[in-house]
């Protein structure tokens, strides 16, 4: 069963650098979502994306962070400059054209 | 008004038992409720979903009950196993597309006890 896979399983940065965080949707999938769960928390909305643009960004979202499609199969998230709060799990998900998305396994950012 | 709510936080049920998790939104425009596993280090896995046409859904062991006019629905884990013990997310979206972000409610730990 194709499965979203992301890449590094865990991330560690020191505060203030850039960090890019990689998912590959299940081919066939058009509609692309970035969502992260700080430790304990409940898992947050970040970013949309379909046909090659941004659909919709919570506020979360800000000036720091990036998504972007760069091949046709990965899908990446950028944090430009990373500060402690961003620590979280990020998980990646995809949907075809319904309303089921299928998460990664999620990527474990650390921040020090 | 888009925040779903859920309860209880955690949940301890004997193997055979019944576990209920309960959820609750405000946003009427919403229209897909589904509802998330997840174990540890893992990430969200569909288990079940509903949309407000129908008032209950059944699968397997799991089945969501939906009440449209209080705007609650619930998550039923009839036969629970110790397997599944996890995290259960409910969910809300509305819209469709591009646009479906998922609202996740804060999440139940359950913990079957053998």
């Amino acid at each position: 069963e194709p499965e979203v896979t992301q890449t590094p399983s865990h991330q560690v940065t020191q505060m203030g650098q850039e960090v890019i965080l990689r998912c590959v949707p299940i081919s066939n999938h058009l509609y692309f979502y970035w969502y992260r769960q700080i430790l304990g928390q409940k898992v947050e909305f970040l970013v949309s994306f379909y046909n090659n643009e941004i659909s919709e960004k919570s506020e979360i979202f800000d000036d720091q962070f990036s998504v972007e499609r760069p091949d046709g199969s990965n899908f990446t998230l950028k944090i430009r400059s990373t500060k402690l709060e961003d620590s979280a799990m990020y998980f990646c998900a995809s949907t075809p054209s319904t309303d089921t998305q299928y998460f990664g396994p999620g990527t474990r950012l650390t921040v020090l | 008004q888009q925040q779903v709510k859920q309860s209880p936080q955690s949940l301890i049920v004997q193997k055979g038992g019944i576990s209920i998790i309960n959820c609750a939104y405000e946003n009427t425009a919403f229209d897909y409720f589904p509802w998330y596993q997840q174990f540890p280090g893992k990430g969200p896995a569909l288990l079940i979903a509903i949309r407000p046409d129908v008032s209950e859904k059944k699968e397997g062991r799991f089945t969501i009950s939906f009440n449209k006019s209080a705007k609650q629905f619930s998550l039923h884990i009839m036969d629970s196993q110790p397997g599944d013990s996890a995290t259960y997310f409910c969910a809300a979206s509305s819209g469709g597309g591009a646009t479906n972000k998922l609202i996740f409610g804060t999440g139940t730990l359950l913990a079957v006890q053998p």
